[in-house]
């Protein structure tokens, strides 16, 4: 059965970065793009972008470009995303997903913590 | 970017009760667009795409409907296991966009 099996929680200062996980079984790999969706209480779920795990290539989120940092490795099928210069906004839980248009299968998501 | 505005924010029905949650895109949107359940603690789950097409395992009792910029989401027989947060998604334009979510209860 198709899993995204994301990393675990982060709790990261502010100025650091993070690189979070997203491993795909039970389907190839290569076949589908990968998203990253934050969720926070306020701003609700906003679309960072998605990578082609085929070629490497990215579309971002205007919003998102310089704060996320998307990259795949296909030999372990996982899709990694990098955030940095971290603030408290940045405070959210991130999604991984399987895309093709919708979104059909979830990662369990990774609360990213950022305090001093 | 396309601006969806889904409503109500937040819902109460009694169970075996038909609910109805709405979506309006700002712009025509050509029935690219999802609905998904998120349980809490739970990730979203897709239910709904193309408008109107059920996702894999979704019980018949969800049905998708809309085209243009009106979408909507129906549930037939309300059960205890739908309580959750119901969210709609567009993916004609980028970047993709979602509602603002409904939260629905058992009254």
């Amino acid at each position: 059965q198709v899993q995204l099996q994301q990393s675990g929680a982060e709790l990261a200062k502010p100025g650091s970065s993070v690189k979070i996980s997203c491993k795909a079984s039970g389907y190839t790999f290569t076949s589908y793009y990968i998203s990253w969706i934050k969720q926070t209480t306020g701003q609700g779920l906003e679309y960072i972008g998605y990578i082609n795990t085929g070629s490497g290539g990215t579309n971002y989120n205007e919003k998102f470009k310089g704060k996320a940092t998307l990259t795949v490795d296909k030999s372990s099928s996982t899709a990694f995303m990098q955030l940095s210069s971290l603030t408290p906004d940045d405070s959210a839980v991130y999604y991984c997903a399987r895309f093709w248009g919708a979104l059909d299968y979830w990662g369990q998501g990774v609360m990213v913590t950022v305090s001093s | 970017d396309i601006q969806m505005t889904q409503s109500p924010a937040s819902l109460s029905a009694s169970l075996g009760e038909t609910v109805t949650i709405e979506c309006r895109a700002s712009e025509d949107i050509y029935s690219n667009l999802a609905w998904y359940q998120q349980k809490p603690g739970n990730s979203p789950q897709l239910l709904i795409y193309d408008a109107n097409s059920l996702a894999d395992g979704v019980p018949s009792r969800f049905s998708g409907s809309g085209s243009g910029t009106q979408y909507s989401l129906k549930i037939n027989s309300l059960q205890s296991e739908d309580v959750a947060s119901y969210f709609c998604q567009q993916y004609n334009n980028y970047p993709f966009t979602f509602g603002s979510g409904t939260k629905l209860e058992i009254k």
